[in-house]
């Protein structure tokens, strides 16, 4: 398997723009996650989805993002309008359930750079 | 609420050398630990991870932790480092029936030659 994919891997882009963020998580895996890495706040979990719908975006900072799972292999944040302080790395992982029912490892995809000037 | 605390935000340590990360944790409840490395400009990769069973858990590229239910420690080791251990270590821990992972703040290791 390719493991998780994210792209872009690098985004510039300037305040009040739009950004998407794309994530193709681990075939067969049915929990998906976003995290944000800043050097302030360390890894933050933002939001995860199980079977495709949102179980917890308690860590998602504002309306101005948002995350959607259209299907089991795609995913998408979005911040709108950006602003300087989103500025960070945004990983996304991907995990499956164990057969004694734990939580597997999670996967995480090489990240996204984001900065916004 | 859980929460996961790594005492050393830096570590440099002499190529061959052993070396220790400290990492304890919080909680009411049974907990998944786990120990990631993420090198530079990557993402975090797994070393190892306790679920359950044997105290002692060995992962990858020769490291080791061992966890302590009694001083709620999970602490990483490795008896002989090498230049390419350069990379910062986050331990993360998870309930046991749950699905967050709830990070520690990093501890960069720096291996100097």
């Amino acid at each position: 398997d390719a493991g998780v994919i994210q792209s872009p891997r690098h985004e510039v882009t300037e305040m009040g723009q739009e950004v998407t963020l794309r994530c193709k998580p681990i075939s067969g895996h049915d929990y998906l996650f976003w995290y944000r890495q800043t050097m302030m706040r360390g890894l933050e979990l933002l939001i995860y989805f199980n079977n495709n719908v949102p179980i917890d975006d308690s860590g998602m900072p504002e309306d101005r993002f948002s995350a959607k799972m259209p299907n089991a292999s795609f995913s998408t944040l979005k911040i709108q309008p950006s602003e300087p302080r989103d500025s960070a790395v945004y990983f996304c992982a991907s995990s499956h359930l164990m057969p004694t029912g734990g939580r597997e490892t999670q996967y995480f995809g090489p990240g996204t750079r984001l900065l916004v000037l | 609420a859980q929460s996961v605390t790594q005492l050393d935000s830096q570590v440099p340590v002499f190529e061959e050398a052993p070396v220790e990360l400290r990492c304890n944790y919080s909680s009411s409840v049974s907990v998944y630990l786990f120990w990631y490395v993420q090198y530079p400009n990557q993402g975090l990769q797994l070393l190892l991870k306790y679920l359950s069973g044997s105290t002692l858990v060995k992962g990858i590229n020769g490291f080791e932790a061992e966890f302590n239910k009694s001083q709620t420690s999970f602490h990483l080791r490795k008896p002989s480092v090498h230049i390419s251990d350069t990379a910062e270590y986050f331990c993360a821990a998870s309930k046991a029936a749950g699905n967050k992972l709830t990070f520690g703040g990093g501890t960069r290791v720096l291996v100097k030659p």
